[in-house]
């Protein structure tokens, strides 16, 4: 069955730097991923999303990647802030109307 | 502004006593979800509804049920609470044709 990880649970950058978290899936390759952005005690917030066809996405300080052939999504955040301090999770779209979330990445920024 | 709402945010309970957490949203959206999220974990689906069809996921416990009275309120019952039952529990919401959702801010579920 199709399987979503994001293989570091925390990452610690110093503040300005550009921040880049990896997500990988097993088998297929889903229609898209997306993003979002989680901070504690709180749900989730949608923050992008790429499909298949697309290499690259990008809002704002933030620019989401998608390799089928590394079967790797990635995640980066450029000119990192300590506000930008949260979890961010991964989700694929298995069946219809469904997500299915990656446990996250922490990401904290140093000031 | 349109909305995901949970009430209440904090849930504490007795082990075995029924609890009933509520979500409400102003978005209009056909689909609603409810999840578990334990302590560093992603969220688990547990069940949706689209408009009022019921969709339970098959690992979801029996303990657990849900109400969606009408397109703006849905309920997740907890029928008899256990230890492991400890969690947030997050409402979703998203429109036809898109699986971007919708959060609300979460219950957070204590059982004593």
């Amino acid at each position: 069955s199709q399987k979503i990880e994001q293989n570091s649970e925390a990452l610690n950058i110093q503040e300005g730097k550009t921040a880049t978290l990896t997500c990988n899936y097993t088998n297929y390759s889903p229609a898209y991923l997306q993003w979002y952005r989680q901070d504690p005690g709180r749900g989730p917030v949608f923050l992008l999303l790429i499909r298949e066809n697309e290499k690259e996405k990008r809002k704002e300080r933030l620019k989401v990647t998608f390799d089928t052939t590394l079967k790797q999504s990635l995640f980066h955040i450029t000119a990192s802030q300590p506000a930008d301090s949260a979890t961010y999770l991964c989700a694929y779209s298995g069946s219809a109307r469904q997500l299915t979330f990656g446990s996250g990445t922490q990401l904290t920024v140093l000031p | 502004d349109a909305m995901v709402i949970q009430n209440p945010r904090y849930q504490v309970t007795q082990f075995g006593k029924p609890v009933t957490l509520s979500c409400s949203q102003t978005l209009n959206h056909n689909v609603m979800y409810w999840y578990q999220q334990k302590s560093s974990q992603a969220p688990k689906l547990l069940f949706h509804y689209y408009d009022k069809d019921f969709n339970n996921e098959a690992d979801t416990p029996d303990n657990f049920q849900s109400r969606r009275p009408n397109t703006s309120f849905c309920f997740l019952d907890i029928r008899s609470p256990g230890l492991g039952d400890a969690a947030m529990y997050l409402c979703a919401t998203s429109r036809p044709g898109t699986d971007t959702q919708y959060f609300g801010p979460g219950t957070r579920l204590t059982v004593l």
